[in-house]
């Protein structure tokens, strides 16, 4: 959506260790968010989303937090292995009306590169 | 169940030639759009439709048209390919309050 920052662009972490990927934004109304990762030579891939009535939510290593106060969400990868180096990337869809509601834009995401 | 289908996979114009990348998605989605990806670069949102009938410019349309005549089909036309057209193309679909499903690209070539 709009006016969405991530951070940080670029991570570089060693197989097993946490990465963690913080997304802000500004929309109060938004009440859902989502996280796709990009492998190289394919498209992003939902691989995991939280509404605004959960604080959190895990799937196996790779966990979603929500802050509705401070407006942020982050994606938490725990003993991080190779095949996790991806381009990841937050991109809540807009909520204000008419043809908007289409309107999605990315940010640059973030690069994660995980050394064996 | 495919998804969203993009074809070609891969394509090779000529400076002025003109065409069409094929999307089809088969998930009864209300929102579909277009994205181009440069090397090294994020995702720029070309056009976008919110229904049969409906589309609206998004951040780079300049040379670019669509249609949504049905709610599977979201083609993409390049008028008069010009090589700073030259990217990934993807496809992506969705249903109210849901995420985006991508299609696997198209990789064009202006030469």
């Amino acid at each position: 959506g709009e006016n969405v920052e991530q951070h940080p662009s670029t991570l570089s972490v060693q197989e097993g260790d946490s990465a963690v990927i913080k997304c802000t934004y500004s929309d109060s109304a938004s009440n859902y968010f989502p996280w796709y990762k990009q492998e190289l030579g394919k498209g992003p891939q939902l691989i995991i989303d939280i509404r605004s009535n959960v604080g959190e939510k895990k799937d196996q290593r790779i966990a979603v937090t929500l802050n509705k106060t401070a407006k942020h969400f982050s994606l938490h990868i725990t003993e991080t292995q190779p095949e996790d180096s991806a381009v990841y990337f937050c991109a809540p869809p807009p909520t204000a009306g008419g043809t908007s509601y289409g309107k999605l834009t990315f940010g640059q995401g973030t690069i994660l590169t995980v050394h064996p | 169940n495919a998804g969203v289908t993009q074809t070609p996979k891969f394509q090779v114009l000529k400076t002025g030639q003109s065409m069409t990348l094929q999307c089809a998605q088969d998930m009864n989605h209300e929102y579909m759009s277009w994205y181009r990806q440069d090397p090294g670069m994020g995702l720029r949102l070309i056009h976008y439709s919110v229904g049969a009938g409906i589309t609206d410019q998004g951040e780079v349309p300049n040379g670019y048209n669509v249609s949504r005549s049905t709610t599977e089909d979201f083609p993409l036309r390049l008028l008069s390919a010009a090589p700073s057209q030259t990217s990934v193309y993807f496809c992506a679909s969705r249903g109210t309050g849901g995420g985006y499903t991508f299609g696997s690209g198209t990789r064009l070539t202006v030469v």
